[in-house]
């Protein structure tokens, strides 16, 4: 099973920053089959990115996803106050097991 | 538009079974893979299980193979996660999502529901 860690555990940064979010495999990740989600509290997940850098329906391109192979990064350009929210990794295949990472908390300065 | 509402959970004690649901609409329920993903309390999300869009294939986690089951039931856009055998771990927010592809799916999940809270204990 591959594990996903994500780094720092907590980001404070103040609206109009740059956010940067890492999230790191275990174990190389074929086909770049990451995709980070956004949760707010008492919410569901959003699909953001999937395919390490492709961007999901409707989200804007204040986000965009890079990396490959075992390091993956999460970049929010300009930051806005709905972006404060807890982010999460995920590793997914053609086949499961899917694996998430423990989350970054993005928290207002 | 995609709409997922789960539904189904409470309070049981351990050891006792629980059904939940989520009813599908807005979307061809049936060309689409379906995923539960739970999340215990100030955890991170756990992917639980997935079946393939035409219920062929059955994936689960480690956790709880052996005591989940999931299944889908086409006249009723639904699906299912029957819980057997449940434990304290067991506690938490159980989600519905569909697969971003249809067919095959690859894993992505575009579409949540709400969630339903479980709680196991005595």
């Amino acid at each position: 099973e591959i594990v996903l860690t994500q780094s720092p555990g907590t980001l404070s940064l103040s609206l109009g920053e740059r956010a940067t979010l890492s999230c790191r495999a275990s174990q190389r990740i074929v086909s770049n089959y990451l995709a980070w989600y956004q949760q707010k509290p008492g919410q569901a997940p959003r699909l953001l990115i999937y395919g390490a850098s492709i961007r999901a329906t409707g989200i804007p391109d204040r986000f965009s996803g890079s990396g490959s192979g075992t390091d993956f990064t999460l970049t929010i350009s300009r930051l806005e106050p709905a972006d404060f929210a807890v982010y999460y990794c995920q590793q997914y295949g053609s086949s499961p097991p899917y694996t998430f990472g423990q989350g970054t908390n993005l928290e207002i300065k | 538009q995609v709409q997922l509402v789960e539904s189904g959970g409470g309070v049981v004690q351990p050891g006792m079974s629980l059904r939940l649901s989520c009813a599908a609409s807005g979307f061809t329920f049936s060309s689409y893979p379906m995923h539960w993903v739970r999340q215990a309390p100030g955890k991170r999300l756990e992917w639980v299980a997935t079946i393939s869009y035409d219920a062929s294939n059955k994936y689960f986690a480690d956790s709880v193979r052996g005591r989940f089951n999931i299944s889908r039931d086409y006249s009723k856009n639904t699906l299912f996660l029957q819980m057997n055998s449940l434990r304290g771990e067991d506690t938490a927010v159980y989600y519905c999502a569909r697969d971003l592809a249809e067919a095959d799916g690859t894993g992505e999940m575009d579409h949540w529901g709400q969630g339903t809270l479980v709680t196991v204990s005595s």
